[in-house]
């Protein structure tokens, strides 16, 4: 859906690197997700925002930490990448009183 | 951890055939929803059905939910490659609506 992008859409990096995944949306929604999936697994849920000044950890938050720079941006970051958070990333958002949320297209990350 | 659990977790139909798979989840809800996802993409919102309703549709897609079992089924009608897809049943995290738990899916292909 172009309404909610994600930069980069593949990377490869190498462990003990810093990582920053970034999401976008033009949907006007005030609630932004991060999740990651793992092969042959649902997804899960590592921060959540539900707007610029409220940033709240989901499942699975160690080893990562995100920012809201603003209403329609949420970034993902690894401080110190490592090879199990080889995952694909999905960003995603809502808006206030819709428990329904709309997907970005995947950020696939390898850590070697 | 997950909330709920698709089953099976793969199926393979004929083009035209009727395919139906299903989710349990465990604690009580106030909705569920099902997603989409085709080959490594983002999820897409198919439809969500509330507690206090038994049976819904769109298009193709019919959803039951039987509260006291804690169960839903997706069922597709007269199936088209197009669907061939990962679906994935949603329901609150930690009791709530704006934050979801995924199950694994179930991964649906159809065989032209």
């Amino acid at each position: 859906d172009a309404d909610v992008t994600q930069t980069p859409r593949n990377r490869i990096t190498k462990t003990g690197k810093r990582i920053m995944l970034e999401c976008s949306q033009t949907k006007g929604h005030d609630r932004m997700y991060w999740y990651r999936q793992d092969p042959g697994l649902g997804l899960r849920l590592i921060y959540y925002s539900f707007d610029v000044k409220d940033i709240n950890k989901g499942e699975i938050s160690d080893g990562y930490s995100v920012s809201r720079q603003a209403q329609a941006k949420f970034s993902l970051s690894l401080e110190s990448a490592i090879p199990n958070q080889t995952a694909l990333y999905f960003c995603a958002t809502s808006i206030s009183g819709s428990p329904t949320q709309y997907f970005g297209p995947g950020t696939r990350l390898t850590v070697l | 951890s997950q909330q709920g659990e698709e089953d099976p977790q793969a199926l393979s139909i004929q083009e035209g055939e009727n395919a139906t798979m299903n989710c349990s989840y465990k604690t009580s809800i106030n909705n569920l929803q099902w997603y989409r996802q085709n080959s490594g993409r983002g999820l897409v919102h198919l439809i969500l059905i509330r507690s206090n309703e038994r049976e819904k549709h769109s298009g193709r897609l019919r959803v039951t939910l039987d509260t006291s079992k804690k169960s839903s089924s997706l069922l597709i009608t007269a199936s088209r490659a197009a669907d061939t897809a990962s679906y994935f049943c949603a329901t609150a995290l930690d009791g709530d609506d704006y934050k979801l738990s995924f199950g694994a899916g179930t991964t649906v292909t159809v065989r032209a």
